[in-house]
């Protein structure tokens, strides 16, 4: 079965405080693209970042990194320097290359940043 | 400003009822989805269109009924036979229905059979 688990249901953490949302995910597709989105209380989803899974590098972009380690099927995310406003439901989302294109989402991690 | 419309914010509906949730994208894409939120839960696919005047099943099709007439428009019907149709509604957009492509969501219907 084509699966993400995001283990974390709720993660809270004081502001300026790192964090590192886990996602795990399984795929019979050998290229692949890995997103991740937040949805803050407002509803929209809102994109974030976009990996392949054909480039091992890991990138740095703003107070946001991420961790993708093909072998373990992991896609780890990584906020530095939390702050009130980054407290919002995160999803990650594998999107597939082969058979019915369509995202895989998680079930979420909601985060909750205190000041 | 371009994005993704949907209206109403909030819909209330009797069993029984069919109930047609808009969803508008003045990005010139050519694809657009729909998705079903419960609480708790990530997004499931319910249709998407990768070009105008053609769409497919996603994975809980069922009940559900969609048209795309016209690009930028891609309306969902809730009809009487989606047993359980309480939930949070999601449209979204990409330029092409492409595996790389991110998409671009609107606000959501929330919509409650009462």
């Amino acid at each position: 079965a084509q699966k993400v688990t995001q283990a974390q249901t709720e993660i809270s953490v004081v502001e300026k405080e790192d964090v590192t949302l886990d996602c795990v995910y399984e795929t019979r597709d050998t290229t692949y693209y890995l997103f991740w989105y937040k949805q803050p209380p407002s509803g929209e989803l809102v994109f974030l970042i976009r990996r392949n899974s054909f480039d091992e590098q890991n990138e740095i972009s703003g107070r946001y990194s991420w961790n993708f380690q093909k072998s373990t099927s992991s896609f780890n995310f990584t906020i530095t320097a939390s702050q009130v406003v980054d407290s919002a439901v995160y999803f990650c989302a594998p999107s597939l290359t082969s058979g019915t294109y369509k995202y895989i989402f998680g079930t979420g991690t909601r985060l909750k940043v205190l000041a | 400003d371009g994005g993704i419309t949907q209206s109403p914010k909030y819909l209330f509906r009797k069993e029984g009822q069919n109930v047609t949730l808009s969803c508008e994208q003045n990005l010139n894409h050519d694809a657009m989805y729909w998705y079903r939120q419960d609480p708790g839960q990530g997004l499931r696919l319910i249709y998407y269109s990768q070009i105008v005047n053609d769409f497919q099943k996603g994975d809980i099709a069922e009940g559900y009924s969609v048209s795309r007439e016209k690009k930028e428009s891609f309306p969902l019907t809730v009809t009487s036979a989606q047993k359980n149709p309480t939930a949070f509604y999601l449209c979204a957009s990409s330029l092409l229905a492409h595996a790389y492509n991110e998409q671009f969501f609107g606000p959501g219907t929330r919509l409650t059979v009462l």
